[in-house]
Parts: C-alpha cells; structure tokens; sequence
C-alpha cells in the first residue's frame, strides 16, 4: 500500500521548459490536491480535483494546468516554467469520510533556472 | 477573506519548557481548524483537530471562537517535537480544500 506516490522528487528545469509533475494514489480517495511550499508563504492551494474529470483553480493557479483522468492519477503540468514557480510542490488526497484529512505526499522539489 | 496567520516562523524552547504555537484565522461561518506537522525527512501529516478535542503526543489545542484561535499547546517539550507545524482552516465546501498558516518551525534544545 504505497499511498501517495510523487514522481520525480527533485527535477532542474530551464526557464520556458514544460514538465509535469507526476502524483498517483491507491487509497481511493476521490479529493485530490496540488499545493505549493514556500519559505515564508506556508502552503498554498495550487489546483484540485473532487473526482475524475472534475478540477478547479486554487490560490495561485497561474502557470500551472491539471487534469484528472483517473481516480488514481493528478498531474500537475508546468506548460512554461518561470523562476516565480521554484519551489517544493506537494500531493494531497483525502476520502469523503475524512475530507479534511489530508495524506500528503512526499514531495518534488523543482529548481526552474 | 478566509486566512490563517501563525505570527512566528521560528520558536526555540528548551527541552522541558512549555510550548504554545500561535495560529489566529479569518473566516466567516463555523470554521473547522487543524494542525498539521512535518518531521524532518518525513511527510506533512495530521496531528490533530478541533472537533476531536483530543491531546496527540501530549499537544492540545483549543478553538476560541471569541479570539478567532487555535493555539497549539504542550506543557513540557521534548527534543522529538522538533518540527514545522502548519495551522490550517478548512475552506469552503468539504472537499479537502485547505487554507494553511505561513508555518513555524519549533526548535527544542537539550
């Protein structure tokens, strides 16, 4: 039971390059979440997702897009990458039962030069 | 505007002293808070919330509506509390949407 699972953990990127940011669970939980972790800035809510095919916008979702497929799945797309999105991003998922439980991944840390 | 604010980004106690972790909100309604906290090289994970009015790993936290808080309180620290502690509020609807604190980060000397 791996949980939450977020690929890659640390990734380099050039300013302008695209990536995206893998996060996949197996727990069945229908509530996904991107958030973004800046010294200073605490957590910030980036995308989320309240089941398959459905997402929508959070604090600071310039820059970034979302798509959910899947239950299982959550990417997180940097079309254009800025310095501005330097930063260490985390997966969240929770379950109708416990919606405000968060399981967090481990997190990828991105370095955009 | 629903916000969290944790006034302190660093707390430094020594071990055995009381602890009290800040965190006031903003939020229009029945707020529903949490804490949640980061050990060094482990993951972000729930250590405890409001409505289960319960003590986890001998921190307790009380919601003063009044004073629009949710202080996060030991009496005697140890060295293994060491660790970022994040308050957060629940946004709207009930969809694991959180609004977190700017975090701190509590140190405990021997």
């Amino acid at each position: 039971n791996a949980g939450v699972t977020q690929t890659p953990k640390f990734q380099v990127l050039k300013t302008g390059q695209s990536m995206t940011l893998q996060c996949a669970q197996d727990m069945n939980h229908e509530y996904m979440s991107w958030y973004r972790q800046d010294p200073g800035m605490g957590l910030r809510l980036i995308h989320y997702s309240v089941g398959a095919g459905i997402t929508d916008q959070g604090e600071v979702p310039n820059g970034y897009n979302v798509s959910r497929s899947t239950t299982e799945d959550f990417p997180l797309r940097l079309l254009s990458a800025a310095p501005s999105q330097t930063s260490v991003y985390f997966c969240a998922t929770s379950g109708s039962s416990g919606a405000n439980v968060l399981t967090f991944g481990a997190g990828s840390r991105l370095t955009v030069l | 505007a629903q916000r969290v604010t944790q006034p302190e980004k660093l707390l430094s106690v020594f071990k055995g002293a009381p602890v009290e972790l800040k965190c006031n909100y903003s939020y229009s309604g029945s707020p529903e808070l949490f804490w949640y906290v980061q050990y060094s090289r482990q993951r972000l994970q729930l250590l405890l919330r409001h409505i289960s009015r319960e003590s986890i790993k001998g921190f307790t936290a009380d919601l003063n509506k009044g004073e629009t808080s949710f202080h996060l309180k030991k009496p005697f620290a140890q060295e293994e509390d060491s660790a970022m502690y994040y308050c957060a509020l629940r946004g709207s609807g009930n969809t694991g949407k959180l609004i977190f604190g700017q975090g701190t980060t509590l140190q405990v000397k021997p």
